[in-house]
């Protein structure tokens, strides 16, 4: 098993420009999550899902959306892109909603200049 | 909001040496999950406390749920370099959606 897959590794952004966050997970998990790490700074949770058509809000989601067509794939999309958004942002997935490991993606490095 | 705060933000330590990072949150937690991250990496879980005051154990780690549910401790005994990283608590409030709420962090340096 790959685990949880995310493109691209980094990412230059101008201000205003849009851009996709991939993510993917090949464990047949339910729960998928979206944070936001900023330097030296704890994860702030962005979005999540408890299954496939169905996504909600997180502590930091203004300026993102997300979508979940399939139980694999949880992508996290900026439309107009600020430099606020300048982060490292990491997937994780679980495979039930009670308390269990939440399985991270490498990350995604972003700079919005 | 509810918050998780951790103590402290950065230790450096020479090697052998204890090392103890504490987490408080503002509210009662159904369980509280470590995990730790190396520089430039992503977190890797390490743990999960569910019962009231209980304590596990990984071999020089030492992890902690308080009585109230609202703080917990990890301890290293004899640091290595290897244990070098941030390590994060991470509480969950229940419900059906497993989310958790990270604290700050606290960054271990180890010098050799």
């Amino acid at each position: 098993n790959a685990g949880v897959t995310q493109t691209p590794k980094f990412r230059i952004l101008k201000i205003g420009q849009s851009m996709t966050l991939q993510c993917a997970q090949d464990m047949n998990h339910n729960y998928m999550y979206w944070y936001r790490q900023d330097p030296g700074m704890g994860l702030k949770l962005i979005y999540y899902s408890v299954g496939a058509g169905i996504t909600d809000k997180g502590e930091v989601p203004n300026g993102y959306n997300v979508s979940r067509s399939t139980t694999e794939d949880f992508p996290l999309r900026l439309e107009l892109a600020a430099p606020s958004q300048t982060s490292v942002y990491f997937c994780a997935s679980t495979g039930s909603g009670g308390p269990e490991t939440q399985y991270f993606g490498p990350g995604t490095r972003l700079l919005v200049l | 909001g509810q918050q998780v705060m951790q103590i402290p933000q950065y230790q450096h330590v020479q090697e052998g040496e204890d090392f103890t990072t504490y987490c408080n949150s503002s509210t009662t937690l159904s369980n509280i999950q470590w995990y730790k991250q190396r520089p430039g990496g992503h977190p890797v879980f390490l743990i999960q406390l569910v019962k009231s005051g209980e304590v596990k154990k990984q071999k020089r780690l030492t992890f902690q749920f308080g009585e109230a549910k609202k703080n917990s401790s990890l301890h290293i005994t004899a640091t290595q370099t290897t244990d070098v990283g941030t390590y994060f608590c991470a509480g969950g409030g229940g419900g059906a959606t497993n989310k958790l709420i990270f604290g700050t962090g606290t960054l271990l340096a180890v010098q050799p």
